[in-house]
């Protein structure tokens, strides 16, 4: 059971590029979460799906999509990338929302340039 | 706009003292997180609050939630250096969004 895992751990982006953070959970959660990190602070909620084909988004979500095909995985997708989404993204999964404990994954480093 | 206000951001103590993190929401919640992160790592989870009263504790951390205060408490009794790390709480709001507060740095000393 390896619980979350995310790819890659680290990325350096020029501006402009796209790429996509890969999120995968194998505990059959049906909650998945994406979050951000900045230096010294807390995290903030990108998007957020509550089951398979369901995604809604969070606190800062533009600039990011995500898509929801199987209970898995759960994929966040960068377009035009800028360095004011340099951060640590962290993805997370709970069995049933938010009355429940989450699991967050190791996280993905990303420096844009 | 929820609101989520730790205090104290930085805490030193010595090895054997109690001490009290507070964690202060703007609007209404009935359900608050606790989560301890190490440098350079993910977070864990350390408590669910999930109702006004809730009190848990787990070895040296003792947590509460006063819904009508809008007030969560983390208690340390008697630190000791492996609970030196960032200690953030986390107010749920909308059903299923979490609003982090900046976090808490424990150092504990020998």
């Amino acid at each position: 059971n390896a619980g979350v895992t995310q790819t890659p751990k680290f990325r350096i982006l020029k501006i402009g590029q796209s790429m996509t953070l890969q999120c995968t959970q194998d505990m059959n959660h049906n909650y998945m979460y994406w979050y951000r990190q900045d230096p010294g602070m807390g995290l903030k909620l990108i998007y957020y799906s509550v089951g398979a084909g369901i995604t809604d988004k969070g606190e800062v979500p533009n600039g990011y999509n995500v898509s929801r095909s199987t209970t898995e995985d759960f994929p966040l997708r960068l377009e035009l990338a800028a360095p004011s989404q340099t951060s640590v993204y962290f993805c997370a999964s709970s069995p049933q929302g938010l009355t429940e404990t989450q699991y967050f994954g190791p996280g993905t480093r990303l420096l844009v340039l | 706009e929820l609101k989520v206000e730790q205090n104290p951001l930085f805490l030193s103590m010595q090895e054997g003292k109690n001490y009290t993190i507070y964690c202060n929401y703007s609007t209404t919640s009935d359900r608050l997180y606790w989560y301890r992160q190490d440098p350079g790592k993910s977070l864990e989870s350390l408590f669910v609050l999930l109702s006004n009263g809730a009190v848990k504790q787990e070895g040296r951390l003792m947590a509460s939630l006063d819904t009508k205060a809008r007030l969560s408490t983390l208690h340390i009794t008697a630190a000791v250096h492996d609970l030196s790390a960032t200690y953030f709480c986390a107010v749920v709001y909308a059903g299923n969004m979490l609003t982090f507060g900046g976090g808490t740095r424990l150092m504990v000393k020998p």
